[in-house]
């Protein structure tokens, strides 16, 4: 079975840095992309960014670039949404996902971890 | 930049059929994936490229995609499929989500 597992919830205050996890189990987690996704509170889902954990090939959405780093672990098929200056409007669940080829949609996500940045 | 749009709401009764848009610029040349998402979980996806299902996806659930307009139809509503909806392509290796839909089962 195809699992995405997220680390728990957060709470941070603003200029903290912070790195979520996500790991995969139940398929080879080199060969399918890990995408992050951001939603906001009573908001609708966001893109930030996709990751190849087989070469560590990483894309951005402009919105997300220079504010948030992915990366993976492929040691331990872990994939990473970082952090190093928290601000409240970054209060928000992030979810993971498995995309299975360049065009397709998320088939496995994560449970999604709630991040609360409040001073 | 490329814009998906989605109606905010949709009510349908019990056992009738819903269906809920997706409006992009020649969205019918991209393959459009579609989310459901029930309130305190994760999203599921219900729909890939245009018209295929998940396994464990009910036949209830179908797609298309022609012109600009996506659209997802799910035939016998049940009381259990109330939850918001997205639409999802990807635009020059960017993934773009609808605004969401939210289906109400009267």
């Amino acid at each position: 079975e195809v699992q995405l597992v997220q680390s728990g919830a957060e709470v941070k205050k603003p200029g903290e840095s912070l790195k979520i996890s996500c790991k995969g189990s139940g398929y080879i987690f080199t060969n399918y992309w890990i995408v992050w996704v951001r939603q906001m509170p009573g908001k609708g889902l966001e893109w930030m960014g996709t990751i190849y954990p087989g070469d560590s090939d990483t894309t951005y959405s402009p919105s997300f670039q220079g504010h948030v780093t992915i990366s993976a672990d492929k040691s331990i098929s872990t994939a990473y949404l970082q952090w190093s200056s928290l601000k409240a409007s970054d209060t928000a669940i992030y979810y993971c996902a498995r995309r299975v080829d360049p065009l397709g949609g998320g088939d496995s996500w994560g449970q999604g971890t709630l991040v609360t940045v409040s001073s | 930049s490329y814009v998906l749009t989605q109606p905010p709401s949709v009510s349908v009764a019990p056992g009738k059929t819903a269906s809920i848009t997706c409006g992009g610029n020649n969205i019918g040349s991209k393959s459009v994936h579609w989310y459901q998402q029930k309130p305190g979980q994760a999203p599921t996806l219900v729909i890939y490229d245009h018209r295929d299902r998940p396994s464990g996806i009910p036949e209830r659930f179908s797609g298309s995609n022609s012109g600009n307009t996506a659209t997802l139809t799910i035939s016998r509503v049940e009381a259990g499929d109330e939850a918001d909806y997205y639409c999802q392509v990807w635009d020059s290796s960017s993934a773009l989500f609808g605004g969401g839909t939210k289906l109400t089962v009267l």
